[in-house]
């Protein structure tokens, strides 16, 4: 059973760079599928924001690709999130889940618990 | 197309049976995975490609499609249903994932 747990700040300060990052167990990153981030601010819906293979091949949401990084560190099996400039919007709790590889299309199948990351001005 | 449609919210009465529905113009391309989220806990995956479930989904959550429209059948509602819904897919370039706003579901 694959195993993702979040790790990072609660709070960051406006316009500073957030760092998430993903620990995976129980299951190698290098065994394939992608690797996903996606948020929620409080009392709305999901936003998709980028996901990451294990090559180091990762696409973002349009919203966000300017100010958004993911990558993968296959030797401690966790990949990572940046996200630059954040202001009171990016207020969310932010998940990450294996995205699998079904019959030629991916979609989340398991999510850590999610953290959530707070703006401050 | 970059947007997944979906109603708010519906009730159901108990042991009643309810649809919600997720339309998109990428839905003709790809099929939908569904969501089940409760509050304060992380989504989880309830329905993929064609009606599938994973281990330890009940058999009363069906999922289907037609068109550009994705539905997720609750039969014979339970109280442990009510929850948030969620329908996603790729976008129709198939580059990026959508999620739909998601449906509350009551169970009356």
């Amino acid at each position: 059973q694959v195993q993702l747990q979040e790790s990072g700040p609660g709070l960051v300060k406006s316009s500073e760079t957030l760092s998430l990052t993903c620990v995976v167990s129980d299951y190698s990153i290098t065994s394939g599928h992608y690797w996903g981030w996606i948020r929620q601010p409080p009392g709305q819906g999901l936003e998709w924001i980028g996901s990451v293979f294990l090559d180091g091949t990762a696409t973002y949401s349009p919203s966000l690709r300017s100010r958004v990084t993911i990558s993968v560190d296959t030797s401690k099996n966790q990949f990572g999130l940046q996200l630059t400039s954040m202001t009171g919007p990016d207020t969310a709790v932010y998940y990450c889940a294996r995205q699998i590889l079904h019959n030629g299309y991916d979609f989340p199948d398991h999510w850590g618990q999610g953290i959530l990351v707070t703006v401050s001005s | 197309s970059s947007e997944l449609t979906q109603d708010p919210a519906v009730s159901v009465a108990l042991g009643q049976t309810v649809t919600i529905t997720c339309q998109g113009d990428s839905l003709r391309s790809y099929y939908a995975s569904w969501y089940k989220q409760k509050p304060g806990q992380a989504p989880a995956l309830v329905i993929y490609g064609k009606n599938r479930r994973p281990l330890g989904i009940p058999d009363r959550i069906s999922g289907s499609s037609s068109g550009d429209t994705a539905s997720l059948t609750i039969t014979g509602a339970q109280a442990e249903d009510e929850a948030d819904y969620y329908c996603s897919s790729r976008d129709s370039g198939g580059n990026h994932l959508l999620f739909g706003g998601g449906t509350k579901v009551t169970v009356l």
